[in-house]
């Protein structure tokens, strides 16, 4: 089965300053891998997504991702926070179980941008 | 509109009280989804429906009893829960379970909290 791990579970970043989000996967032959975000009782947004094809995925609000199947990574990162991308973001691996596929995510990672 | 609707946004019930949450998508997919989300743990998959039927229940207490009367909707009885149970509660949707390479959309989750 697979599974993700996000190695913050908080990162605190001043405005207009540049943050990435750290991602890691269990290995397979295929995956599929998703970034969602949550604002304060909210469901879950995506913000983007890897199926396949270029290995920098560009989502909504000026977040981008990586995809690197070497090191099992798909980190998230902006180069300018500002306040309103303060939110809890989750990282996700599209799973094939016996009744069919399903997402497994991630802890979350709480991003606080301070003024 | 959302594409996936749940209410109530929030409830409040006693341990011996019997309640419902209502979750409604109008994206014509064939998988529903219900998700347990409690502070500083990670999502928890607790229910699967594809094409009404329940595919998948990872290990859910009886006291959670989940209905799935037709592709659109999707409901979760609630009987004699106890203070634990208290989170937040995420419907979501996706086109089917054979899809790995597509998204689930969630509704805006239910907060529970059991007195």
């Amino acid at each position: 089965a697979q599974s993700v791990t996000q190695l913050d579970s908080q990162v605190p970043v001043f405005e207009e300053a540049p943050v990435e989000l750290r991602c890691n996967y269990s290995s397979s032959v295929s995956v599929y891998l998703f970034w969602y975000v949550q604002y304060p009782n909210q469901g879950l947004q995506l913000l983007l997504k890897y199926l396949s094809g270029s290995t920098l995925v560009k989502g909504i609000n000026g977040f981008e991702a990586e995809f690197n199947k070497s090191q099992t990574s798909f980190h998230l990162r902006k180069p300018s926070v500002h306040i309103s991308d303060t939110a809890e973001y989750f990282c996700a691996v599209s799973d094939i179980g016996e009744y069919g596929n399903k997402l497994v995510f991630g802890a979350g990672t709480i991003l606080r941008v301070k003024s | 509109e959302t594409g996936v609707t749940q209410t109530p946004r929030h409830l409040v019930m006693g341990m011996t009280n019997k309640k419902s949450l209502k979750c409604e998508q109008h994206l014509g997919h064939n998988a529903m989804y219900w998700y347990k989300q409690s502070a500083k743990k990670p999502l928890e998959l607790m229910f699967v429906y594809s094409l009404e039927e329940r595919v998948e229940n990872n290990s859910v207490p009886s006291r959670f009893s989940p209905e799935c009367p037709n592709s659109s909707h999707l409901f979760l009885h609630l009987h004699t829960l106890q203070p634990e149970d208290s989170a937040l509660y995420l419907c979501a949707s996706s086109p089917g379970v054979g899809e790995m390479n597509t998204e689930a959309f969630f509704g805006q989750g239910t907060r529970l909290t059991v007195v």
